[in-house]
């Protein structure tokens, strides 16, 4: 299966600066990659998908980019609302896989 | 707006079977366009994607647990469910359902519609 590999593990930012997210895959998903917002207690949010596209309603201060191996998630601005756990995704072969996750912490 | 909602037993004794249901409102689970997927969490883990159902039958199940896992459907109640069979410990987890929006049906695609979660906990 494709191990999805995602650092830091943490990352404290302050509100307004922004929060750069890597996700690295173990051999190529093209872009065949998603983002997810992970707040305690909540349904898990669609941010990005096809590693750039993004999904309905979300703001563009969410911005993915990358393709292959190499992806990013970048987060301009952040708001005390974006504090959360973002993962990445590949839907490329089956089985789908996640990565471990990043908690983005208020600094 | 889709809304996807877990429910089911919080405690499971091991070596029975867990089940879990989600009911699906806001849309028909019979549509032919989506996938219907089940996930989960252990404590302190990453996400496990365990299998899905495009309706009316096919589906598809992660190698690490299909020799325990049923999926199904039941159109009546817009519901779709989870049987895991011989739980250990190593079951216990948040577990999420949601919706893959389907684009070509042999492939997978991105969840973009998800419950909140419940847990479910293996002990005696």
């Amino acid at each position: 299966e494709i191990v999805m590999t995602q650092s830091p593990a943490a990352l404290s930012v302050s509100p307004g600066e922004r929060a750069t997210l890597s996700c690295r895959a173990s051999q190529s998903i093209r872009n065949a990659l998603a983002w997810y917002q992970h707040k305690s207690g909540q349904a898990p949010r669609l941010l990005i998908y096809g590693a750039s596209t993004r999904a309905t309603g979300i703001p563009a201060k969410f911005s993915g980019s990358g393709s292959g191996t190499d992806f990013t998630l970048t987060i301009s601005s952040l708001q005390s609302e974006d504090f959360a756990v973002y993962y990445c995704h590949q839907y490329k072969d089956w089985p789908q896989t996640f990565g471990q996750g990043t908690k983005v912490e208020i600094k | 707006q889709l809304q996807l909602q877990e429910s089911g037993p919080g405690l499971v004794k091991p070596s029975e079977t867990l089940s879990l249901t989600c009911t699906v409102s806001g849309g028909s689970i019979s549509s032919r366009g989506s996938y219907w997927d089940w996930i989960r969490q252990p404590p302190g883990k990453g996400l496990e994607w365990i299998g899905n159902i495009f309706y009316p039958g096919s589906t598809h199940y992660n190698p690490s647990l299909k020799s325990r896992v049923t999926i199904s459907v039941d159109t009546s109640k817009n519901q779709f469910s989870l049987k895991l069979t011989s739980v250990t410990a190593a079951d216990t987890a948040v577990y999420y359902c949601a919706r893959t929006l389907v684009v070509i049906p042999t492939t997978p695609g991105e969840f973009d519609f998800w419950g909140r979660g419940t847990l479910v906990t293996v002990s005696s």
